[in-house]
């Protein structure tokens, strides 16, 4: 069956570092990757999204990385900041469907700690 | 401000009612959806729609039901069907409905909780 697996963990990092996480799936051949933050008691926003022709993707102090052949994305936030703590979530398109329809890793809880 | 709204922000209900979630865009958006947020996992698909008076089903869909009439707004009803409904719901947007890579616009969600 498929499946998205994101490090259900809580992610703990010093403010400065930075934070890297992970999204690996199974039995997909997804056409783009998209990544989301997510505050608590709110609805996810858009960060990113990565294609599948695309090894890297870049924006301010964020960047993604799409490896199809290990199946794998990585969500990199450099110089991290408090101000960077939630969950991020991972999405991926599903192809063979008529919508533009997304599945979602269950995330991954960031805190940046001052 | 353009946006995606959703209420109430918090509902509850008795068992065996039946319950309406407001979902309402002015985006100008063609495709709508419906997502169940249980604690520690992701989102789940209820109902999507590409364009109005159209839907689909999509993971999760029994023991809801939908309607888009108007463009800008997708309710989502809740009915007593549902055996498991106490969640976070939330509706989303995007530009089109096909599979152009849009990314996915939020409202601020529904905490639903059956007494």
């Amino acid at each position: 069956s498929q499946k998205i697996e994101q490090n259900s963990e809580a992610l703990n990092i010093q403010e400065g570092k930075t934070a890297t996480l992970t999204c690996n799936y199974t039995n997909y051949s997804p056409a783009y990757l998209q990544w989301y933050r997510q505050d608590p008691g709110r609805g996810p926003v858009f960060l990113l999204l990565i294609r599948e022709n695309e090894k890297e993707k870049r924006k301010e102090r964020l960047k993604v990385t799409f490896d199809t052949t290990l199946k794998q994305s990585l969500f990199h936030i450099t110089a991290s900041q408090p101000a960077d703590s939630a969950t991020y979530l991972c999405a991926l398109a599903r192809r063979n469907n008529a919508g533009n329809m997304l599945t979602f890793g269950g995330g991954t809880r960031l805190m940046v700690k001052p | 401000d353009g946006g995606i709204t959703q209420s109430p922000k918090y509902l509850f209900r008795k068992e065996g009612q039946n319950v309406t979630l407001s979902c309402e865009q002015n985006l100008n958006h063609d495709a709508m959806y419906w997502y169940r947020q249980d604690p520690g996992q992701g989102l789940r698909l209820i109902y999507y729609s590409q364009i109005v008076n159209d839907f689909q089903k999509g993971d999760i869909a029994e023991g809801y039901s939908v309607s888009r009439e108007k463009k800008e707004s997708f309710p989502l009803t809740v009915t007593s069907a549902q055996k498991n409904p106490t969640a976070f719901y939330l509706c989303a947007s995007t530009e089109r409905g096909d599979s152009s890579y849009n990314e996915q616009f939020f409202g601020p969600g529904t905490r639903l909780t059956v007494l």
